[in-house]
């Protein structure tokens, strides 16, 4: 069964710009959730989706959005970058919410300059 | 808000030698799970302990909830250097969303 693929893997912006980064979830698993992980603040959870509807989201400023789409793949914008936004970005899926084991993908590396 | 804590931040082992990392959270939990993260890599699921006093082995690895379930620890026997990484634990909040340590990086010495 293929893992959970995140696309772009490495992604270079401007601050100001906006930047769009896409998650394939495991085949039939409809829960996906998106972190932001730094050297300094760890894993912080930024939003959760589970049959195209967000379930959670974490304490980030409106400037992050996500959507999921009817096939489970899920998206996440953020609009006017910061330098402070510099991060791995990582989707995990799990079958459903409140299921343990979530899958990591292999995260997109953001570098606003 | 709701916190989970883990220490130490960074622990440098010399290979054969035994490693514990221990996480506490500020609210009973409902499960509490771990994952590692090799340099470089992703999180990578391990196990999730639900039981008050619960205790799991995975091969040299022991995990265990607290009675209280608010703390957890994972204990690694004689390690080797293929046990370098990121260890993380995380526990649900009472939202769902599941909230991370902020992890104990591993450096073992051949």
């Amino acid at each position: 069964k293929a893992g959970v693929t995140q696309t772009p893997r490495y992604l270079i912006k401007t601050r100001g710009q906006q930047v769009t980064l896409s998650c394939s979830p495991i085949s039939g698993h409809r829960s996906v959730s998106w972190y932001q992980q730094t050297p300094g603040q760890g894993l912080q959870f930024l939003f959760e989706y589970f049959s195209e509807t967000q379930r959670n989201k974490g304490n980030f400023p409106g400037r992050f959005s996500g959507r999921q789409f009817s096939n489970s793949r899920s998206e996440m914008n953020v609009s006017t970058l910061e330098l402070g936004d510099s991060a791995l970005y990582l989707c995990a899926s799990s079958i459903s919410p409140g299921v343990a084991e979530q899958y990591f993908g292999p995260g997109t590396r953001l570098t606003v300059t | 808000g709701q916190q989970v804590m883990q220490i130490p931040q960074y622990q440098h082992v010399q290979e054969g030698e035994d490693f514990t990392t221990y996480c506490n959270s500020s609210t009973t939990l409902s499960n509490i799970q771990w994952y590692k993260q090799r340099p470089g890599g992703h999180p990578v699921f391990l196990i999730q302990l639900v039981k008050s006093g619960e205790v799991k082995k995975q091969k040299r690895l022991t995990f265990q909830f607290g009675e209280a379930k608010k703390n957890s620890s994972l204990h690694i026997t004689a390690t080797q250097t293929t046990d370098v990484g990121t260890y993380f634990c995380a526990g649900p909040s009472n939202t769902g969303k599941l909230i991370f340590g902020q992890g104990t990086t591993l450096q073992v010495k051949p």
